[in-house]
């Protein structure tokens, strides 16, 4: 199972967007809606912040939203603050497997 | 709260074995799907393993690289996760982190293979 594709890096300004896209296959991303998003700061555990495509667990602000269109999921931080500069990692179920992608780091200018 | 704890890692040569442990609180361990992730050094997030709730079969699932070595097995009384870890490569060094959304993850274990 190949790894799923992500930007290896994107930037924005404080207050501004920034949208991590993660590709797939019909037999992950655009076969099921169970694509979660993780955010890792250096030497962390990662954090859940999207899962089942847009969900946000408790306690994750709103500026974090996720979709889905075929066989690519996104992951969009609005209004960028200094703390959201991590590396961020999508994944999805696959059945029997679960893929995880590369990884994008994002950095706020 | 609900908090995982991750333990038994450390040094081990090549071909030796480890087993890891996922301590849960907060939540039942049955009642949820429980995933092995790992990181290598300086490298991304790769999926290990997971054992299914109980309700969805209560049965493992591998990924490629490790479905021959490795075994992932729970225990209701004590809720916790274990990876037993077979037939180790410098390949398999990394911290592993236990994980189950929407629960958490803990905070991984170091494992390293080296003679």
């Amino acid at each position: 199972q190949s790894a799923l594709t992500q930007p290896p890096s994107a930037s924005g300004s404080p207050g501004q967007s920034v949208t991590i896209s993660c590709t797939g296959t019909s037999s992950d991303v655009g076969g099921y809606n169970y694509v979660s998003w993780y955010q890792q700061h250096p030497d962390k555990a990662p954090k859940l912040m999207i899962h089942e495509v847009s969900k946000r667990p408790s306690g994750v602000p709103d500026r974090f939203s996720g979709s889905k269109s075929g066989n690519t999921a996104s992951l969009t931080v609005s209004g960028l603050q200094s703390d959201d500069e991590a590396d961020y990692y999508c994944a999805s179920y696959a059945g029997i497997k679960t893929v995880f992608g590369t990884g994008t780091k994002v950095t706020v200018l | 709260e609900v908090q995982l704890v991750e333990s038994g890692g450390g040094l081990v040569k090549p071909g030796g074995s480890l087993r890891l442990s996922c301590a849960a609180s907060g939540f039942t361990v049955i009642n949820a799907w429980m995933n092995w992730v790992r990181q290598a050094p300086g490298k991304g997030l790769e999926w290990v393993g997971r054992i299914k709730s109980e309700a969805s079969g209560g049965t493992p699932d591998y990924a490629a690289p490790v479905e021959d070595r490795f075994t992932i097995s729970r225990d209701a009384s004590k809720n916790t996760v274990y990876l037993q870890m077979n037939s180790l490569t410098t390949d398999d060094t990394g911290v592993y982190f236990c994980a189950s959304d929407p629960y958490g993850w803990g905070q991984g274990t170091l494992v390293t293979v080296s003679s």
